[in-house]
């Protein structure tokens, strides 16, 4: 059963640093590309940034309000992406998600976007 | 700054269809956009839906369908169970710069 948890989540004041991981089981880690997507209270959905996996370039891409600000890494030897978050802003407030965003199975057959981890939940205030 | 339109909210009645569109402050959404849907219920992280316009995954009910339609990406919810009452999301994909995706701003549909 493929599985994503997120933990790391918590409180921290503007200006901030907090290390979002998100383990994963169930599947071939290194096959996966990885991307996280944030939920503030109320609101939709927003993609955040993905890495590709190694084999690929293990490049990573973000959206415009993180840029410069956030950044993902993986490390396959324990199945987890982490998601750093540098000089956080009350408007960093949000649930964060981690999604598959793509896999390749053994013989190459390629899942796209399927399962979602439960999120946690990063609060920013003072 | 690219913006993804979803029609805020929509009522539908059990047994009904009801159709949701995703259209692109870019322009007209082709299959190049990779559009995908999520459903998402109160409390619960997001479940995907369709990908690659109009692809279901496994554990989809053959009630959704997806498709291009008049510019936008369209999903389809035919014969709607009441269970079907539920936030859904489009995303599109731009590359680039700016970031790989976006997500529109949902549609809350209610099954009255």
């Amino acid at each position: 059963e493929v599985q994503l948890v997120e933990s790391g989540g918590g409180l921290v004041k503007p200006g901030g640093s907090l290390r979002l991981s998100c383990a994963a089981s169930g599947f071939t880690f290194s096959n996966a590309w990885l991307s996280w997507v944030r939920q503030a209270p109320g609101k939709g959905l927003e993609w955040v940034g993905r890495i590709k996996r190694e084999t690929d370039g293990g490049t990573t891409n973000y959206a415009a309000p993180v840029k410069g600000r956030f950044s993902i890494s993986r490390d396959d030897s324990k199945s987890t992406v982490y998601l750093q978050m540098n000089s956080l802003k009350t408007e960093d407030t949000a649930v964060y998600y981690c999604w598959r965003l793509r896999y390749y199975d053994s013989s190459g057959y390629l899942y796209p976007a399927d399962y979602w981890g439960q999120g946690t939940l990063v609060t920013v205030s003072s | 700054q690219t913006v993804v339109t979803q029609e805020p909210s929509l009522t539908v009645s059990p047994g009904g269809t009801v159709t949701l569109t995703c259209a692109s402050s870019t322009g007209t959404v082709t299959s190049d956009y990779y559009p995908n849907w999520f459903q998402q219920k109160p409390g619960q992280a997001p479940r995907a839906l369709i990908y690659s316009t109009n692809k279901r995954h496994s554990w989809t009910p053959a009630r959704f369908s997806a498709s291009l339609l008049g510019g936008r990406a369209a999903l389809t919810l035919s014969g709607v169970q009441p269970e079907d009452e539920a936030d859904y999301y489009c995303l599109l994909y731009y590359g680039g710069a700016q970031g790989d995706w976006v997500f529109g701003g949902g549609t809350k549909l209610t099954v009255l």
